[in-house]
């Protein structure tokens, strides 16, 4: 059974930094690729960032780009993302997904989340 | 960035109804989309991928068809279990972007 369980949420000032972590069981990690999306309260989904199987090659969406960085530990079966220089917009339940493929492609398993809050 | 309009963003269905959501892309995606489904307070759970491609273990009531920019997901009989939020995604171009949603409720 593929499970995934993100862990580093909490409450941070404007500025600050956190570190979210994805443990990934159930499937062989270091095949597939790994994104991060995000819910902020009462709101839609966006997609965040992703990763390739290697983390080889990554990608931001604008939003984050230059503040946000994701890595993975394939040795540990953890995807990581270190969130930088918080905005009060990046208040979110953040999801880490599995890749269905090695690449890009669509997200076929989905954490629980957990909540970011940006707060002074 | 591409651009991914849904329609409605809310609807109101009875339970048997025959349930029909839109997606359109700025630009065209071919077949690279997909579907997921949120209960309320849940995690997104994939539907459908490859516009048309049921994911293991969603019941066949739930279809997707489409390709370049235009693409629909159609829920055939309406069951309790299916009020919830859809929202479609394109997975072609990073940023992989995803449509408003559109909230199902219960008429």
């Amino acid at each position: 059974e593929v499970q995934l369980l993100e862990s580093g949420g909490g409450l941070v000032q404007p500025g600050g930094s956190l570190t979210l972590s994805c443990a990934a069981s159930g499937f062989t990690f270091n095949s597939y690729g790994m994104g991060w999306v995000r819910q902020p309260p009462g709101k839609g989904l966006e997609w965040v960032s992703g990763t390739t199987a290697t983390g080889g090659n990554t990608y931001y969406a604008d939003s984050v780009k230059g503040r946000f960085t994701i890595s993975r530990d394939n040795s540990k079966n953890t995807l990581y993302l270190q969130m930088n220089s918080l905005r009060v917009e990046d208040t979110a339940v953040y999801y880490c997904a599995k890749n269905r493929g090695s690449g890009g492609s669509n997200l076929d398993y989905w954490g629980q989340g957990t909540l970011v809050t940006v707060s002074s | 960035d591409i651009q991914m309009t849904q329609s409605p963003s809310s609807l109101s269905a009875s339970v048997g109804d025959r349930v029909t959501i839109t997606c359109r892309a700025s630009q065209g995606i071919s077949s690279w989309l997909a579907w997921y489904q949120q209960r309320p307070d849940k995690a997104p759970k994939s539907l459908i991928y490859a516009a048309s491609s049921l994911q293991s273990g969603v019941p066949s009531r739930f279809s997707g068809s489409g390709s370049g920019t235009e693409f629909t997901l159609t829920i055939s009989s309406l069951q309790p279990e299916d009020f919830a939020t859809y929202y479609c995604q394109q997975y072609v171009y990073y940023p992989f972007t995803f449509g408003g949603g559109t909230k199902v409720e219960i008429k």
